[in-house]
């Protein structure tokens, strides 16, 4: 599985976008990206996924560069409820049947202010 | 609503003495994964199950083991709880498919055990 860096912490105020980037020197070429939420004392819960380009859902936007080894999470116009950790994973398709496996790095503290 | 259940969400056991986590899921998912979260780090995957596949990672302790008695429930025992075990545990489910390449789990609440 690649190793995921990604800053330790951030800070925003309401209103304001968030981007978050992640690195990922040693993705492989079956690896998705995906991102996770996790507020305190809740589990993680999927956020957005994406394999190249711009994805974008109700929630946020990811973006990825042609050599896939970093991505940005975008998070338009955060509120304080969007404080909580963010943590990208990289991981293959899954081929092999054996259930897919989710290392989880160290993640993003998002802090949001008014 | 479809989801995945933990119970309990807050549990107390003794040193040593025998415990027991559930999760129950509605999603029909075929895989359960088991996560240890202590705090302020991230989720660490313990074992999880692919169908009736039992697959452990190879650093979770002996201590902790688990059963899925069928694709609705799956169970973390730990036979000797030590301090060091206090931590969230959490419950995720996923479907695996050949067809749709793409995976999302699916996390419980989680269940936050203490060790006196």
């Amino acid at each position: 599985l690649a190793k995921t860096t990604q800053p330790i912490s951030m800070d925003s105020y309401e209103g304001q976008e968030v981007n978050i980037t992640c690195s990922h020197n040693n993705i492989a070429t079956n690896d998705y990206i995906t991102w996770y939420q996790q507020f305190p004392s809740q589990g993680p819960r999927f956020i957005i996924q994406g394999y190249k380009t711009k994805v974008t859902n109700e929630v946020a936007s990811l973006f990825i560069p042609a050599d896939r080894k970093s991505s940005t999470l975008s998070l338009p116009r955060v509120s304080l409820s969007d404080t909580a950790v963010y943590y990208c994973l990289v991981g293959d398709m899954g081929l092999t049947g054996g259930g897919n496996k989710l290392t989880f790095g160290t993640g993003t503290q998002l802090k949001v202010e008014l | 609503d479809a989801m995945v259940i933990q119970n309990p969400r807050y549990q107390v056991t003794q040193f040593g003495k025998p415990v027991t986590l559930s999760c129950s899921q509605t999603l029909n998912h075929n895989v359960m994964y088991w996560y240890q979260q202590k705090s302020s780090q991230a989720p660490k995957l313990l074992f999880h199950y692919y169908d009736k596949d039992f697959n452990n990672e190879a650093d979770t302790p002996d201590n902790f083991q688990s059963r899925r008695p069928n694709t609705s429930f799956c169970f973390l025992d730990i036979r000797s709880p030590g301090l060091g075990d206090a931590a969230m545990y959490l419950c995720a489910t996923s479907r695996e498919s050949r067809e749709d390449p793409r995976y999302e789990q699916y996390f419980g609440p989680g269940t936050r055990l203490t060790v006196t």
